[in-house]
């Protein structure tokens, strides 16, 4: 049974750039669609984008700008890089696994990252 | 963007009682919509997709109903490991979630 578990800073400085890691454990990598999901408290939950085994992405568009998710399918990790960070990106950041255009079928346990000055 | 509405936010519920949760959608979702249970540091838990299927070992006392714009979850008879928050989300156009429903004990 696949699962996953977010890591990175707790932490982040306002501009700065925010980046956490996913690691798929029990399952291949080389399958399901990966996606970033965060939770503020003022929007909610946001699905941020998602990346394919082949390596195709797709971000939602007011994050796009900032948004970079990457693949490292010799550690069976994916990864989420967010840049010029604001209080605003406090969240709870998950990640979570699809067959595409459906439902989240797996999710992590989520990490909560707070950027401040 | 598809906004998704729930509610109420807040339902109070006696154990063995039905909990009725409510999610509506700004435009037609067909039934690409999907139910979750949330508890506090777990990992979110798909209950229902395609608007009415149970997944994989969801027990029977969780129905889901509806299509179009207008959802409903069923929680036919309370356990004590039902109370938590429930958030529905659609993927017709990309993906919204609802704000959620917390389902505490009355």
């Amino acid at each position: 049974q696949v699962q996953l578990q977010e890591s990175g800073p707790g932490l982040v400085k306002t501009s700065e750039t925010l980046s956490l890691t996913c690691t798929v454990s029990g399952g291949s990598i080389s399958s399901y669609y990966w996606n970033w999901i965060r939770q503020t408290p003022g929007k909610g939950l946001e699905w941020i984008g998602y990346i394919y085994y082949t390596g195709s992405t797709y971000y939602n568009p007011p994050l796009e700008s900032r948004v970079t998710i990457s693949l490292d399918t010799s550690k069976n990790q994916f990864s989420l890089k967010l840049s010029s960070v604001t209080a605003a990106d406090t969240a709870v950041y998950y990640c979570a696994a699809n067959g595409g255009y459906d439902a989240f079928d797996i999710w992590g346990k989520g990490t909560m990252v707070t950027v401040s000055s | 963007e598809i906004v998704m509405t729930q509610s109420p936010a807040t339902l109070s519920v006696s154990p063995g009682e039905r909990a009725t949760l409510s999610c509506r959608a700004s435009q037609t979702v067909t039934s690409n919509l999907a139910w979750y249970q949330h508890k506090p540091g777990q990992a979110p838990r798909l209950l229902i997709y395609g608007a009415s299927t149970r997944a994989t070992g969801i027990p029977a006392r969780f129905s889901g109903s509806g299509s179009g714009t207008d959802f409903t979850l069923t929680i036919s008879s309370l356990q004590s490991e039902d109370f938590a928050v429930y958030f529905c989300l659609q993927y017709t156009k990309w993906w919204t979630f609802g704000q959620g429903t917390k389902v505490e004990i009355k």
